[in-house]
């Protein structure tokens, strides 16, 4: 099915270990976001890419990294993973400036401790 | 700084009954207004939006919101609720710098009563 994947689903690191979190669109679009989510915090967004070779950051990107490896994949980054980055992480695409409708992944749980 | 809020937490309905999810929002100029659900264990996903145009807006799975200039709100709207629409529900406003990224509030949880 047509979709955002994300990998892995689950995760626990320790203090100061890293790792990358992998998504993948199959649908063409040309942005893509990576959100977390914090319980009384709604989303997030940490770093999006408006287009393949192009990322910026969004309100929360401390910590973390990204890759736009071509059109189809995101990949976030935590470099030395802190308690503080315990969450769901949410990747998500769409196709351009004129379509408002986000495809969100099913999410990462990754618990830090 | 565009910004949404939802006031309420939580949501308790019967089933059968109305329901309504509040939000509003703060922006400079025209708003760009959403609803996205979420269930568990799952992404978010679309339900519907509001850029121009009826004030009253028609979504997936027989939700609607009404868009109030003057209140500066979008409340998301059922006639008769289901069981199945328990949820976590998030109202989002779209970024004016031009990024056009989505700015979420923190989320309502709607749970129907059987």
């Amino acid at each position: 099915n047509a979709g955002v994947t994300q990998t892995p689903k689950f995760q626990v690191l320790k203090t100061g270990q890293s790792m990358t979190l992998q998504c993948a669109q199959d649908m063409n679009h040309n942005s893509m976001y990576w959100y977390r989510q914090d319980p009384g915090m709604g989303l997030r967004l940490i770093y999006y890419s408006a287009s393949e070779g192009t990322t910026d950051k969004g309100e929360v990107p401390n910590g973390y990294n990204v890759s736009r490896l071509n059109k189809r994949e995101f990949s976030l980054r935590l470099e030395s993973a802190a308690p503080s980055q315990t969450s769901v992480y949410f990747c998500a695409s769409k196709m351009d400036r004129t379509n408002y409708g986000y495809t969100f992944g099913s999410g990462t749980r990754l618990t830090v401790v | 700084a565009q910004s949404v809020a939802q006031p309420e937490d939580q949501v308790n309905v019967a089933e059968g009954n109305p329901l309504t999810v509040k939000c509003t929002y703060s922006v400079s100029g025209n708003p760009y207004l959403f609803w996205y659900v979420q269930y568990p264990n799952r992404g978010l996903q679309f339900l519907l939006k509001y850029i121009t145009g009826d004030n009253l807006v028609k979504g997936s799975y027989g939700f609607e919101a009404e868009f109030n200039k003057s209140q500066t709100s979008f409340h998301l709207k059922k006639p008769s609720a289901l069981v199945s629409d328990s949820a976590l529900y998030f109202c989002a406003v779209r970024d004016q710098t031009g990024a056009n990224n989505l700015f979420f509030g923190t989320g309502t949880r709607l749970t129907v009563i059987p």
